[in-house]
């Protein structure tokens, strides 16, 4: 297994568009997250997955985003209309179960810009 | 909600020196435990070291370690015999209520010099 994979690592976009990151856990991982850091901060909670199913999102997480795990493996964050306040480093974290070192692992993050 | 402070915006230490980054959290959930991970400058949060909330013993993971103070809220990272490679950014991240989220604090810049 290679970890947690996100796509893209970067991603400039213009203020407005839409944009889309893509998450794959760890294959044996029933628990997705995702989180944001900005510049300087450390990484805050957006959105939670046990399998397909969100089970807690944050009150960061504006209408203008959405995230999907459709089947319980990959998942997706969207970004619609974005804003010059969305750019930000996004990372997605796996872990088998919620606690203990289950193996709580983060992915490399897509660094977005918005120009 | 949680709140996690972190007190050295940056520290230094010479290379093969010990040096303790500072950890306190404030949460009323009494299953918790609380992971320590480095980022450095490409971006990627790495694992280093888990404390579980009922473990007996202060946690080690090779050069690191956790000292745990339950009653004080505090769980300081120790890391011993410094390398250049340690320079990065330290995260000190207690489980939150709920779900398994992690709450971060702001971080301290760990800087190792030759």
């Amino acid at each position: 297994d290679t970890g947690v994979s996100q796509d893209p690592r970067h991603k400039i976009t213009k203020r407005g568009q839409n944009v889309t990151f893509r998450c794959d856990p760890i294959s044996e991982h029933n628990r997705l997250y995702w989180y944001r850091q900005t510049l300087g901060q450390g990484p805050e909670f957006l959105t939670y997955f046990q399998n397909e199913a969100q089970l807690e999102k944050s009150r960061l997480l504006s209408d203008r985003f959405s995230a999907e795990r459709p089947k319980g493996s990959f998942s997706t964050l969207e970004i619609q209309r974005t804003e010059q306040g969305d750019s930000a480093m996004y990372l997605c974290a796996s872990s088998l179960g919620g606690t203990g070192k289950n193996g709580y692992t983060f992915g490399s993050g897509t660094r977005l810009t918005v120009v | 909600a949680q709140k996690i402070t972190q007190t050295q915006p940056g520290m230094f230490v010479q290379e093969k020196e010990a040096v303790t980054l500072d950890c306190t959290y404030d949460t009323s959930d009494p299953s918790y435990g609380l992971f320590w991970y480095k980022q450095p400058s490409s971006g990627e949060m790495i694992f280093l070291i888990y404390q579980g909330s009922y473990d007996q013993q202060n946690a080690t993971e090779g050069r690191y370690s956790l000292n745990f103070q339950k009653a004080r809220k505090s769980a300081n990272l120790v890391i011993s015999a410094s390398q250049l490679g340690d320079s990065a950014m330290y995260f000190c991240a207690p489980l939150g209520e709920g779900y398994g989220k992690l709450t971060f604090g702001q971080g301290t810049i760990l800087t190792v010099h030759p």
